[in-house]
C-alpha cells in the first residue's frame, strides 16, 4: 500500500541544538499532519498542514517547533531549541482529503532522544 | 478535550480464538471511530473505520459504535501470532475533518500464541 517515509528513524541530540525531522508523503496527498508519542503514553497530535499553512495545532506545539513543505519536497518539524521533554518517537502522516478515514497512512516514526 | 480509554491493557489469546477491545471515550463530540495496530518498530495500519452506530466488518475484524454508551469495541476473529501487536483505539472531531486531528488511546497489547 501507499507508504509515508521518515528520515531519520533515530536521533540522538544535545539539548539546545535544532533537528529536523523529514517526512516524504504519500505523492498525490495534501494534508499532512505530525504527532507526538512519549515512551509508554499514548500518540498525541502536534498539528496538520495544507497548501502550505499550518491549519490546525495543539498545545503541545511549542514555538519551538515549525513545519513546513517547500516546493513539493519533504513535509518538515524543525525544534529549535530542544529540550528534553521533546524525547519521543514523532510520527508523520497524510491524506488525500480530511474526511475519508481509509486514506489516512503513518510512518514508522523518528525517535528522538535528546540529551 | 474527548478522553480514550482502552481496556485490556494486555491481551493474550490462543491462535483462533475470538479476540476483544474495548475503548470507551468521554463525551459524544467525535465523528469518526477507527482501530489501528501497530507493529513493534512500525508505523500505524489502519483497520477499520467506522461513523454510524452499529456494526462494521473488515475481512476478519469487526468494529461495534454505541455512542449512547460511549463506547467501541474491535473484535477480531481467528487471530494469528502475526496479529500480535499494540491495537490503538483514535477519534475525530465533528468539526475540521476526521482525518483533521486524531485522539488515541494508550492501546492494547495483544499477543497470539500458536
Amino acid at each position: 500500500g501507499p507508504k509515508v517515509l521518515q528520515i531519520p528513524s533515530h536521533q540522538i541530540i544535545d539539548m539546545g541544538q535544532m533537528v529536523t525531522l523529514n517526512c516524504d508523503p504519500v505523492s498525490n496527498h495534501l494534508y499532512f499532519y505530525w504527532y507526538k508519542q512519549i515512551l509508554g503514553q499514548q500518540m498525541e497530535f502536534l498539528v496538520n498542514f495544507y497548501n502550505g499553512k499550518v491549519m490546525e495545532k495543539s498545545k503541545l506545539f511549542k514555538d519551538q517547533f515549525s513545519v513546513e513543505r517547500p516546493d513539493g519536497s519533504y513535509f518538515t518539524l524543525k525544534i529549535q531549541p530542544t529540550a528534553l521533554e521533546d524525547s519521543a518517537v514523532y510520527f508523520c502522516a497524510s491524506s488525500l482529503d480530511r474526511n475519508s478515514g481509509n486514506t489516512l497512512y503513518f510512518g514508522e516514526g523518528s525517535r528522538l532522544i535528546v540529551v | 478535550q474527548q478522553k480514550v480509554q482502552q481496556s485490556p491493557e494486555s491481551l493474550t489469546v490462543s491462535e483462533g480464538a475470538m479476540a476483544s477491545l474495548n475503548c470507551t471515550f468521554s463525551d459524544g463530540t467525535s465523528d469518526n471511530f477507527r482501530w489501528y495496530r501497530q507493529h513493534s518498530g512500525k508505523g500505524l495500519e489502519v483497520l477499520v473505520s467506522i461513523f454510524s452506530d452499529g456494526e462494521k466488518e473488515e475481512g476478519r475484524f469487526t468494529a461495534h459504535l454505541n455512542r449512547a454508551s460511549l463506547h467501541v469495541s474491535l473484535h477480531i476473529r481467528e487471530p494469528q501470532p502475526s496479529d500480535s501487536a499494540v491495537y490503538l483505539c483514535a477519534m475525530s472531531p465533528y468539526s475540521g475533518g476526521s482525518n483533521a486531528k486524531l485522539t488515541f488511546g494508550k492501546g492494547t497489547k495483544l499477543s497470539v500464541k500458536s
